[in-house]
């Protein structure tokens, strides 16, 4: 298996841009994750689906950021608009359940200029 | 909800150095825990977990835990480490579905 994959790697976009991130998960996992990480603030959890459904979407910051997943095999992070303050790796990791172990994808860098 | 605690934020030491990495977890019923190490520029991966039974798990590359529930503890142990075991440490515990992260660890090994 490819494991999951994320896109774009890497992003550079201006202040008030609207920035999508995309997310396959690995084949047969029917757990998803977003998660971000920061310097000042570490690993934070966005959001989580289970089933295509979202579970827990109280770590997302604002309505700003919004997350799909219209099927078992892709999903998206959305922020719009950006902020500097948006500039992280955004990872998302998926699990064959949702208390399993977690197989995370390479991250998409952001920044926000 | 239940939170991690790691206890040092930076660790540096010389190859052949034993190592060991605190983690405090705040729950105290029935806990399922996991360690995570991330190389430099690379993603997360799994290095040991613990759902029950033995509660010293063995994990990759030499590394092992101790489950210690009287302690609410999970440290992680390596007896000797390695330059290429440089890598931020991240102990976490799930909670409601979701897995709580702590701080992490950054360990720098020199040669």
């Amino acid at each position: 298996d490819a494991g999951v994959i994320q896109s774009p790697r890497h992003e550079v976009t201006e202040m008030g841009q609207e920035v999508t991130l995309r997310c396959k998960p690995i084949s047969g996992h029917n757990s998803l994750f977003w998660y971000r990480q920061t310097m000042m603030r570490g690993l934070e959890l966005l959001i989580y689906f289970n089933n295509n459904v979202p579970i827990d979407d109280s770590g997302m910051p604002e309505d700003r950021f919004s997350a799909k997943m219209p099927n078992a095999s892709f999903s998206t992070l959305k922020i719009q608009p950006s902020e500097p303050r948006d500039s992280a790796v955004y990872f998302c990791a998926s699990s064959y359940t949702v208390t399993g172990e977690l197989f995370f994808g390479e991250g998409s860098r952001l920044t926000v200029l | 909800a239940q939170s991690v605690s790691q206890h040092n934020h930076h660790v540096i030491l010389s190859e052949a150095a034993s190592l060991e990495l605190g983690c405090n977890y705040s729950y105290g019923g029935t806990v399922n825990l996991f360690w995570y190490v991330q190389y430099p520029g690379q993603h997360l991966q799994l290095l040991l977990k613990y759902f029950s039974g033995d509660p010293l798990v063995k994990g990759i590359k030499g590394f092992e835990a101790e489950f210690i529930k009287s302690k609410f503890s999970f440290n992680l142990r390596k007896p000797s480490v390695q330059w290429s075991d440089t890598a931020e440490y991240f102990c976490a515990t799930d909670s409601w579905g979701k897995l709580q992260f702590g701080a992490g660890t950054q360990v720098v090994v020199t040669p």
